[in-house]
C-alpha cells in the first residue's frame, strides 16, 4: 500500500516561472491537504480539497497560488510567477475522510514533500 | 485564532534518559491533537493521535497526554535512543480538518 506520493521531490525555478507540484493521495483517500514550511518556520495550512471541490482555502495566498484535485489524477498545487519568498517545502497530506465532527477525527498521512527553490 | 506553542525549541539529552516535550494551544475547541516526527529533509510521520475525548495514548516507548481544558499536551519518551533524534511537532485539528502546527522541538539524543 503505497503512501502519499509527491513529485517532484526537488524543483528549481527562476523568478517569474511557474511551479507545478503534484500529490497522489494514498489509495482510498479522497481528501487532500497542502501545507507549506518556510525556512526556519513551522508548517502552515494552505488548502483542503476533495475530489473536484475546494473545501477550505483560507491559508492560500490571494494571488498566484491555486490548487485543484480533479476527478482523475493527482492533486496539483500551482504557483504562477514565482518569487524568492516562495522557496519552501510544500507538503501534501491525505485522509480517508475529512471533517465529520468530533466523532470522525482522521489521521492525516503526509507525503515526503517537494522542496521548491526559486533562484 | 488558534496558536500552538512548543517548549523547549531544542533539547539535547544523553541516551537512556526519559524526557518530556510540551505543547500548549490557545483554543480548547479542538477535535484532536497529533504528535508527528520530522527527520531532516523528510516528510512527517504520525506518532500518536489523541481524540478530544481522550486523556492519553500510548505507542511503545511513547506516551502522549491531553488536558483540553488547560490547553496542554505532553509527549513522554521513555529510555531515549539516538534514533529518536528528530524534530517533534504537535498539531491540533479544528474546523475542516486543517492542522495547526507548533514550531516543533528539535531533539538530539547523545550516545
Amino acid at each position: 500500500n503505497a503512501g502519499v506520493m509527491q513529485n517532484p521531490r526537488h524543483l528549481v525555478r527562476r523568478r517569474g516561472q511557474e511551479a507545478r507540484l503534484r500529490c497522489s493521495p494514498m489509495k482510498g483517500h479522497s481528501h487532500v491537504y497542502w501545507y507549506r514550511q518556510l525556512p526556519e518556520e513551522g508548517l502552515k495550512f494552505m488548502v483542503y480539497l476533495q475530489k473536484e471541490n475546494i473545501i477550505d482555502e483560507s491559508g492560500m495566498p490571494k494571488e498566484r497560488f491555486s490548487a485543484e484535485f480533479p476527478k482523475e489524477g493527482p492533486s496539483i498545487l500551482r504557483i504562477q510567477q514565482v518569487v524568492r519568498g516562495d522557496s519552501a517545502a510544500y507538503f501534501c497530506a491525505s485522509s480517508p475522510q475529512g471533517a465529520g465532527g468530533p466523532s470522525r477525527p482522521d489521521t492525516q498521512y503526509f507525503g515526503p514533500g517537494t522542496r521548491l527553490t526559486v533562484l | 485564532k488558534q496558536e500552538v506553542t512548543q517548549i523547549p525549541a531544542a533539547l539535547s539529552v544523553p541516551e537512556g534518559e526519559n524526557l518530556v516535550l510540551n505543547c500548549s494551544f490557545t483554543d480548547s475547541a479542538i477535535y484532536n491533537l497529533q504528535w508527528f516526527r520530522q527527520d531532516p529533509g523528510k516528510g512527517l510521520t504520525s506518532l500518536l493521535l489523541i481524540q478530544s475525548s481522550q486523556r492519553e495514548q500510548t505507542s511503545g516507548r511513547l506516551n502522549a497526554s491531553l488536558d483540553k481544558s488547560s490547553g496542554r499536551s505532553t509527549l513522554y519518551i521513555a529510555a531515549s535512543q539516538p534514533g529518536d533524534s528528530a524534530t517533534y511537532l504537535c498539531a491540533v485539528v479544528q474546523g475542516a480538518q486543517k492542522l495547526v502546527f507548533g514550531q516543533g522541538t528539535r531533539l538530539t539524543i547523545n550516545p
